[in-house]
């Protein structure tokens, strides 16, 4: 089946410095794009989701940029912290109407170095 | 608070036992879901309820089952575990399914069948 997939399993970063986490999606009908924020020891934490209508969507230190042409979503971290240190995931929305089918990556890991 | 709860949030247990793990949410969403998460796999979506009394599969239903008698409660049962269940478990709750409705993850539960 068609699947969310990440480029790299690990990122690493100098505080500081801008991350970039990318994501390769497959199904061209997916319609709504979430990331998510892992850290240790607790369950994902909702950072930013994009709507297919839009290339561009800005949170606080965080962009999502979104190419259907392509099929490529990135996470931008702006500055990164250390706390910025967990798993990345992103999902895609595969469902239609009101139906919520959730496609998960693998993750990416991003690491802070001081 | 608003939050998800989930108990154990350890629990190791033989091939063969039935367990319950419970989830509980005070946010008053519809929406509720259990997932697995397994190392370089993602979250894979186990069961998901859009109200109480409606149940339907995700991607791995096979050795699970869920009620949802309760909007507030939505227990994961395994009747007779495996050692493949083996794995980390999260709940979640979201308003709605659909575009712009984020999840609210669980705290987690790791769980060992041997």
């Amino acid at each position: 089946g068609e699947s969310v997939g990440l480029h790299l399993p690990t990122l690493s970063v100098q505080e500081g410095d801008n991350s970039i986490i990318n994501c390769a999606y497959s199904n061209s009908a997916s319609d709504y794009f979430i990331w998510y924020k892992q850290e240790s020891g607790k369950g994902p934490q909702f950072i930013i989701d994009i709507r297919s209508n839009m290339d561009k969507r800005q949170g606080q230190r965080v962009t999502v940029l979104l190419n259907k042409t392509v099929k490529h979503l990135s996470l931008q971290i702006a500055a990164t912290q250390p706390g910025d240190s967990a798993v990345y995931f992103c999902a895609e929305n595969m469902g239609i109407g009101s139906n919520y089918q959730l496609i998960w990556g693998a993750g990416t890991k991003l690491i802070i170095k001081p | 608070e608003a939050q998800v709860t989930q108990n154990p949030r350890y629990l190791i247990t033989v091939t063969g036992k039935k367990l319950t793990v419970t989830c509980s949410q005070n946010m008053n969403h519809e929406y509720m879901s259990w997932y697995r998460q397994d190392p370089g796999l993602g979250l894979r979506q186990i069961y998901y309820s859009m109200n109480v009394e409606v149940t339907d599969k995700g991607d791995v239903p096979e050795g699970y089952k869920v009620s949802r008698k309760e909007k507030r409660n939505f227990p994961l049962i395994l009747e007779s575990p495996s050692p493949n269940q083996t794995s980390l478990y999260f709940c979640a709750s979201s308003l709605l399914p659909g575009q712009g409705y984020e999840q609210y993850f669980g705290p987690g539960t790791r769980l060992t069948v041997t």
